[in-house]
């Protein structure tokens, strides 16, 4: 049982470059969520999808899009990545009815030139 | 909207001291609250919640009690180990337009350094 696995792990981009960050869950789980972690700013919410097929937007979506087309896997795609996007994303999923015991991919370490 | 505030650290103790880190929270009414754990180079972890007033959670040795008079939530543990050297998340439900299960709001994180 992987849980939540978060492909790649690092990856270094250039700016204008594109990319796609892979979350897989086993949970069957309805609710995922792409979040940013930054030094002194925590985690922040960029995009989060409660159901196949739906997406909404977080605190910090700009620069961000997602998809949601199997259960399973929820992806976050940088169109033209720039340095403010430097960071670690986090990938998390959630049971329903479980509100707020969030269940955590490893991070994907993204660095922007 | 809805926060949270925790002191920022680093923390650092030595093995078996006593722990607290402060957490406070703004909010409407009386939401669920969290402690995430996150050790190096891995993912969050659920540590321990509490989902009403007066509420103790605890794991691992660890507790925080709701206090709604103070807003507070502060992680404690009476003696501290070199493994439980850590960054620690308060969090609370956020609140997103459309419904839905939302995701957390965290704070910034404590980073704990415990020495040997």
């Amino acid at each position: 049982n992987a849980g939540v696995t978060q492909t790649p792990k690092f990856r270094v981009l250039k700016t204008g470059q594109s990319m796609t960050l892979l979350c897989a869950q086993d949970m069957n789980h309805e609710y995922m969520y792409w979040y940013r972690q930054d030094p002194g700013m925590g985690l922040r919410l960029i995009h989060y999808s409660v159901g196949e097929g739906t997406t909404a937007k977080g605190e910090v979506p700009d620069g961000y899009n997602v998809s949601r087309l199997k259960k399973q896997n929820f992806l976050l795609g940088l169109e033209s990545a720039a340095p403010s996007q430097t960071s670690v994303y986090f990938c998390a999923t959630v049971l329903g009815g479980k509100r707020g015991e969030l269940f955590f991919g490893e991070g994907s370490r993204l660095t922007v030139l | 909207g809805d926060s949270v505030t925790q002191m920022e650290g680093p923390v650092t103790l030595s093995e078996e001291a006593f722990l607290t880190i402060n957490c406070t929270y703004t909010a409407t009414g009386y939401p669920s609250l969290f402690w995430y754990v996150q050790y190096p180079g891995e993912g969050l972890q659920l540590l321990l919640k509490a989902t009403k007033a007066d509420d103790k959670g605890s794991n691992k040795g660890f507790e925080a009690t709701y206090r709604k008079e103070t807003t507070s939530f502060h992680l404690e543990k009476g003696s501290v180990q070199v493994s439980d050297s850590a960054v620690y998340f308060c969090a609370l439900p956020a609140r997103q337009s459309g419904g839905g299960a939302d995701g957390l709001t965290f704070g910034k994180g404590t980073h704990l350094i415990i020495q040997p």
